[in-house]
């Protein structure tokens, strides 16, 4: 079964402080692809991150970097250097891809993480 | 500019009054979906549209309807809309999943309903 798991519900740091916010996945597909959403109070969905299940490479973007290890089914993300404009509501999400899927996207429930000045 | 388009943004309702959610999309892309997210119980799938033509439910379908007549719309239609279908709703495109040099989605800016 496919199943995403964001242990952490909320997350409280002060400006300037380096958080990583946790993912972990299960699938028993061998093709997959794994997302990041930010969810800011005016509620729309912004994409983050995309990361196919070929590819472990991580990634850094400016203060975000994530980091996708197979081994342990997880696909974590760290923000550097938090910023109070990083408050928002962040979703790890998993579509499987192999045959017969249907493009659905499994969210985890989310991680609130506020950034305090 | 590449966008998912919904409308409207808000909306109050009365049980029973039929409303359709629109949705469009600029991208050509071949999959859409319609997603409701509610507290505590996360993001889940309403319906998905694999092409033109081409619909099925998700894992909460009942009360809603869609339909795909054309590639770049896909409404979501609430025959007789009732207080529990009061929720945050989202529209999403994207190439098919088997095309993995491209796959990702979109997201509609989201629509706020309210059955009273």
């Amino acid at each position: 079964a496919q199943k995403v798991t964001q242990a952490q519900t909320e997350i409280s740091v002060v400006e300037k402080e380096d958080v990583t916010l946790d993912c972990v996945y299960e699938t028993r597909d061998t093709t997959y692809y794994l997302f990041w959403y930010k969810q800011p109070p005016s509620g729309e969905l912004v994409f983050l991150i995309r990361r196919n299940s070929f590819d472990e490479q991580n990634e850094i973007s400016g203060r975000y970097s994530w980091n996708f290890q197979k081994s342990t089914s997880s696909f974590n993300f760290t923000i550097t250097a938090s910023q109070v404009v990083d408050s928002a509501v962040y979703f790890c999400a998993l579509s499987e891809g192999g045959s017969g899927n249907t493009g659905k996207l499994i969210f985890g429930q989310g991680t609130t993480l506020q950034v305090k000045p | 500019e590449a966008q998912v388009t919904q409308n409207p943004r808000y909306l109050i309702t009365v049980t029973g009054k039929k409303l359709t959610v629109t949705c469009s999309q600029n991208m050509n892309h071949e999959y859409m979906s319609w997603y409701r997210q509610d507290p505590g119980l996360g993001l889940r799938q309403i319906y998905y549209s694999m092409n033109v033509e081409v619909t099925d439910k998700g894992d909460v379908p009942e009360g809603y309807k869609v339909s795909r007549k054309e590639k770049r719309n896909f409404p979501l239609i609430l025959e007789s809309p009732s207080p529990n279908q009061t929720s945050l709703y989202f529209c999403a495109s994207s190439t098919t999943p088997f095309d993995r040099a491209s796959y990702g989605y979109t997201f509609g800016s989201g629509t706020r309903l309210t059955v009273v």
